[in-house]
């Protein structure tokens, strides 16, 4: 019945790593996003696909790669992973509702990295 | 710069005690100001969306209103349950503008 969700809900891992966060939507939307938030609570943009196509593409280090292979999954790989990458990351999803307008958006419950 | 700035950055309310959380924007042409809610361990959960000055929504307990620097999320006699952290995101009218949100009221309801 979920429906944005994210995969794993935690990830722990060490530096140097390289790993990926998966999301699904199932509300048929055709827009999804990956946003960030750190410790200081602030969810800040990083990545937006509209119909597999990328819209939005924040100042985000390279290392960051989003892939989508549908409109319904919005994937997220990570290389090389750094300390200051630990945060939560949330998938979410909306729906183009004109030429540049969206409904409201709908989030994931967010995977949780920790990079030691 | 869009910015969003949310106050207070805490609050602690009796059972039934009415309270307001503000946000203020700065945003060159507004699209939307949007209100999510945020319980520990989950997404953000969207409550409302407000256009224009004078605009107002209600559900529930909650009533958001809009002017053309602030919104305020009114709380009627609080419940525990509507503890949680309150977001307030803009959107500006351009483009494929993101939502910028702010930091967020933390709110906690004593029973």
């Amino acid at each position: 019945d979920t429906a944005v969700s994210q995969t794993p809900k935690y990830l722990v891992t060490q530096m140097g790593n390289d790993k990926s966060i998966k999301c699904e939507q199932n509300l048929g939307h055709d827009t999804m996003y990956w946003y960030k938030q750190d410790s200081k609570k602030f969810l800040k943009i990083m990545f937006s696909y509209n119909n597999k196509e990328l819209i939005i593409n924040e100042t985000v280090p390279n290392r960051f790669s989003p892939k989508s292979p549908d409109k319904a999954h919005l994937n997220l790989h990570i290389n090389s992973l750094e300390l200051g990458d630990s945060a939560v990351y949330f998938c979410a999803s909306s729906q183009r509702t004109g030429l540049w307008g969206n409904s409201p958006l709908h989030f994931g419950n967010g995977t949780r990295l920790t990079v030691t | 710069e869009d910015q969003v700035t949310q106050s207070p950055e805490a609050l602690r309310l009796q059972e039934g005690e009415s309270s307001s959380l503000n946000c203020s924007y700065t945003v060159s042409g507004l699209r939307g100001l949007f209100w999510y809610r945020q319980d520990p361990g989950k997404g953000p959960e969207f409550l409302f969306t407000l256009y224009s000055a004078g605009e107002e929504k209600e559900k529930e307990r909650l009533k958001a209103t809009l002017t053309k620097k602030e919104s305020f999320l009114h709380i009627t006699a609080p419940k525990p349950e509507d503890s949680a952290t309150y977001l307030c995101a803009v959107q500006r009218n351009s483009g494929n503008t993101p939502l910028v949100f702010g930091k967020g009221t933390r709110l906690s309801v004593i029973a």
